[in-house]
């Protein structure tokens, strides 16, 4: 399993561009989630999915778009890229267990920097 | 969601045991307690989780009281790999997209 995977790894863009953080997992996992993190800071949550077709904001959804058409994508849309929305983007995926947490698996990680 | 509260930053030195705590005061009845590491220019890693008293696997022991409203993340004879930052998360299975990651204790080890 190649787990979970996000290209690219480093992307610059420009005050105003659109674009697309790919997301991946092949591990068929019903949760995953997107999370922003600034330097010196915690993981911020973006948004999150429950499963396929089912998608609901975190705490700093503004700015962001997702979808989720199926189990084993979910693509994280910048509408009109912000200098603020400079950061490190981490997608995560989780197998929901009943009552019991599940441990989320982390992707690698995409480097945005907007100018 | 509880919230959780740990110390910014920790210093120890290579072989010493390391206990970072967290506190959770408002912990529910079907949260679980985990921690997850981090290496810089990397995601989360999973390290532990627990519902009540002692958990221990290969890389660490997770130490929560009767009262929950607390635990206690212990690293046994740390070496300098260990050097990271680490969070405490508290949720249960219904929320387990919906996680609030702290801004974790960032953790130095010395030689």
């Amino acid at each position: 399993n190649a787990g979970v995977t996000q290209t690219p790894k480093f992307q610059v863009l420009k005050t105003g561009q659109s674009m697309t953080l790919q997301c991946a997992q092949d591990m068929n996992h019903e949760y995953m989630s997107w999370y922003r993190q600034d330097p010196g800071m915690g993981l911020r949550l973006i948004h999150y999915s429950v499963g396929a077709g089912i998608t609901d904001q975190g705490e700093v959804p503004n700015g962001y778009n997702v979808s989720r058409s199926t189990t084993e994508d979910f693509p994280l849309r910048l509408l009109s890229a912000a200098p603020s929305q400079t950061s490190v983007y981490f997608c995560a995926s989780s197998y929901p267990t009943s009552g019991r947490y599940n441990e989320q698996f982390f992707g690698p990680g995409t480097r945005l920097t907007v100018l | 969601l509880a919230k959780t509260t740990q110390p910014i930053s920790m210093d120890s030195y290579e072989g010493q045991e390391v206990n970072i705590t967290c506190s959770h005061n408002n912990i529910a009845t079907n949260d679980y307690i985990t921690w997850y590491q981090q290496f810089p220019s990397q995601g989360p890693r999973f390290i532990i989780q627990g519902y009540k008293t002692k958990v221990t696997n290969e890389v660490a022991s997770l130490f929560i009281p009767a009262d929950r409203k607390s635990s206690t993340l212990s690293l046994p004879r740390v070496s300098l790999s260990d050097t990271a930052v680490y969070y405490c998360l508290v949720g249960d299975g219904g929320s387990q997209g919906n996680l609030i990651f702290g801004k974790g204790t960032k953790l130095s080890v010395k030689p």
